[in-house]
């Protein structure tokens, strides 16, 4: 079985804090990608990664930024946290584009930032 | 226009009868299209997979693509309770393996 774990479940940050939020996989994927999910938004793409130390920009990256050292693990870091990064994060993981594999998701981290 | 839409819903039907949840997509070079479900509070899980036109049928669930009129659908038969959520449409686009994830729509099975 697939899993992918994140760190946390719940997160509350005061404005202005510098948060990380990790991911780790543990079926050798090459793509991870990092999701916000608000009501009425749906899930929007912030960052994804093809490979260690490989990043490209999703749908909404300002605000955030990520880091893949090692394979297994995508951390997802908003270095000056906002209330309207407030959100709903998911982490999820899949082998190579073009082979339609499903993403496999996280079980998220709910985020609050006071 | 929205690159996958769907109709938010909510999408009510009586238990026993079938659910029927649509999606379309603008962009005319995809190639896989997923269903996952979404239990509130909980992340999104993949139900059907489909990449060529026609049906794929997988237990009560049937997923119907139609590539030419660019739309995709997700037909739930003997709907039970259990299967109120909120239904996700994606498409892989280029070959990277990024999903486009429509809004969702939500479904409710009335006992």
């Amino acid at each position: 079985d697939v899993k992918v774990t994140q760190s946390s479940r719940y997160l509350v940050k005061r404005t202005g804090e510098k948060v990380f939020l990790e991911c780790v996989q543990d079926m050798d994927h090459e793509n991870m990608f990092w999701y916000r999910q608000d009501p009425g938004l749906g899930l929007r793409l912030i960052y994804f990664s093809y490979d260690v130390k490989m990043k490209e920009k999703g749908d909404i990256p300002e605000g955030y930024s990520v880091s893949r050292e090692k394979k297994e693990r995508f951390s997802l870091i908003l270095e000056s946290a906002s209330t309207n990064q407030t959100s709903m994060y998911l982490c999820a993981s899949s082998p190579p584009g073009g082979t339609g594999y499903e993403q496999y998701f996280g079980p998220g981290t709910r985020l609050t930032v006071t | 226009q929205k690159e996958v839409e769907q109709n938010s819903g909510p999408l009510s039907v009586p238990e026993g009868a079938i659910a029927s949840l649509n999606c379309t997509y603008s962009d005319r070079g995809s190639q896989s299209f997923f269903w996952y479900r979404q239990y509130s509070g909980k992340s999104p899980e993949l139900i059907m997979f489909i990449y060529s036109n026609g049906d794929k049928e997988d237990g009560r669930f049937t997923a119907q693509l139609n590539k030419a009129s660019q739309y995709v659908s997700l037909l739930i038969r003997d709907s039970q309770p259990s299967d109120s959520a909120t239904y996700l449409c994606a498409i892989e686009t280029g070959n990277t393996g990024k999903l486009i994830f429509g809004q969702g729509t939500t479904l409710q099975v009335k006992p």
